[in-house]
């Protein structure tokens, strides 16, 4: 595989603000990334995404931000709910396969 | 639409024997699908990759005697855990991506496997 993660990073934020994570990824050659949501037992729910030759694309309530530059992704959700909490997982597909490999993983907890 | 179903959603079994799980597509003809595993709080990781009638195409590092795939038909796949030990234990979920489909993927609900 690509990117596998070892530890699950944590962020907490009170419910109302705004939160952002971010997700590095490994292969240059990657060309369409997936922000996933995860719920405890549950299998991962898709949330947003992005093609590389687009740096910014907004869903509801969630941006997605993609800098090439520095491999760099990031899920930014507005106004954070209980029902956010969640581990949330980027994937990355490396052209010209149909595989997505999936990066470490951040734990949000939103505090009511 | 585009639902993927697991069975058994969870399963506990004896070190030495095996275990099939099944994957499949309910509202979609599936022409690829993907196996991961994902051990407590770690991420995803890509096992195989399954294309309807022909041979699964394996990671990296997977042994393929021992993690079987099938992709019998447009709306199943099955991985077989053979002669699973512990450290198989792990949460096991597959996912499909349907015929016409660009890179979309839906996951299952998947299955824990515990080996004692």
């Amino acid at each position: 595989g690509e990117s596998v993660g070892l530890h699950l990073p944590t962020l907490s934020v009170q419910e109302g603000d705004n939160s952002i994570i971010n997700c590095a990824y490994s292969n240059s050659a990657s060309d369409y990334f997936i922000w996933y949501k995860q719920e405890s037992g549950k299998g991962p729910q898709f949330i947003i995404d992005i093609r590389s030759n687009m740096d910014k694309r907004q869903g509801q309530r969630v941006t997605v931000l993609l800098n090439k530059t520095v491999k760099h992704l990031s899920l930014q959700i507005a106004a954070t709910q209980p029902g956010d909490s969640a581990v949330y997982f980027c994937a990355e597909k490396k052209s010209p396969g149909n595989q997505f490999y999936f990066g470490t993983g951040t734990s949000l907890t939103v505090i009511p | 639409g585009a639902v993927v179903s697991q069975h058994p959603s969870w399963v506990i079994c004896k070190s030495g024997t095996s275990v099939k799980i099944e994957c499949r597509s309910l509202d979609f003809q599936a022409t690829t699908m993907f196996w991961y595993r994902q051990f407590p709080k770690q991420s995803l990781m890509l096992m195989a990759t399954s294309n309807e009638g022909s041979k699964a195409t394996y990671e990296q590092g997977v042994e393929k005697d021992k993690f079987l795939i099938n992709h019998a038909s447009l709306t199943l796949s099955t991985l077989t855990v053979t002669s699973a030990h512990p450290e198989d234990s792990s949460f096991y979920i597959c996912s499909a991506a349907s015929r016409g489909g660009l890179y979309e993927q839906y996951f299952g609900p998947g299955t824990r496997l515990t080996v004692t």
